[in-house]
């Protein structure tokens, strides 16, 4: 069993949809948590980042970690056609490398 | 300011040759992490640098080796290369080792025939 699970999608909505991405883990020793974009042949873009538990929101993007179900959601608000891409969910334990899922595919049709 | 910058974009090589890749870290930035990016296994962390000393290392063979000089510049070498190997590495600098705000680069597509 990996560490971090990820569905791969794609997962395909239309615009103006709200968006739901989702990460489970088994480590109870993970802290941050992060959620990252990859466009096709780019290097992947943090978008949001947490510490422990709870929510963090960043325009149309929110973040939530729940540690008590090992479980982590990104939620795009108005998705937009130019939010196609793979999102990445990674987390870390304190000073140690990150573990990525890997990746979940979202198209944005107009 | 200028991102994280990794030279060469594209490479061709034949198996059982070796290859050297190139990673420059954000202005400041003292860490650097390198992974292995592929289909099948997603983003697999190789080793991770700090102020030249290697903090962490991945589960990869040997043939895969890193440095860092004083400048913070990151070079990763695989030797002996074999048909496995092609994938994108990934390189992303962050103020401190294990940050959470890490920075990638746009990757070294890397082709063994």
């Amino acid at each position: 069993q990996k560490e971090v699970e990820q569905d791969p999608g794609p997962l395909s909505v239309p615009e103006g949809a709200i968006v739901s991405l989702n990460c489970t883990y088994s480590n109870s020793a993970f802290q941050y948590f992060m959620w990252y974009r990859q466009y096709s042949r780019k290097g992947p873009e943090l978008l949001m980042y947490t510490y422990s538990s709870g929510n963090k929101e960043d325009g149309r993007f929110t973040a939530q970690v729940d540690k008590s179900s090992k479980y982590i959601s990104l939620f795009i608000r108005d998705s937009q056609p130019s939010d196609s891409a793979t999102y990445l969910c990674a987390m870390s334990k304190d000073t140690d490398k990150l573990i990525f899922g890997t990746g979940t595919r979202l198209q944005v049709f107009p | 300011k200028a991102g994280v910058t990794q030279t060469p974009r594209y490479l061709i090589k034949t198996r059982g040759q070796q290859v050297t890749l190139s990673c420059s870290p954000i202005s400041g930035h003292r860490s650097v992490s390198w992974y292995q990016q592929t289909p099948g296994q997603g983003l697999q962390f190789l080793f991770e640098y700090f102020s030249e000393t290697q903090r962490n290392k991945g589960n990869f063979p040997g043939r895969f080796s890193g440095r860092q000089f004083s400048n913070s510049r990151s070079e990763m070498n695989v030797s002996t290369l074999e048909l496995g190997d092609s994938a994108l590495y990934l390189c992303a600098s962050s103020l401190a080792p294990a940050n959470a705000e890490a920075f990638f680069g746009q990757g070294t597509r890397l082709t063994v025939v």
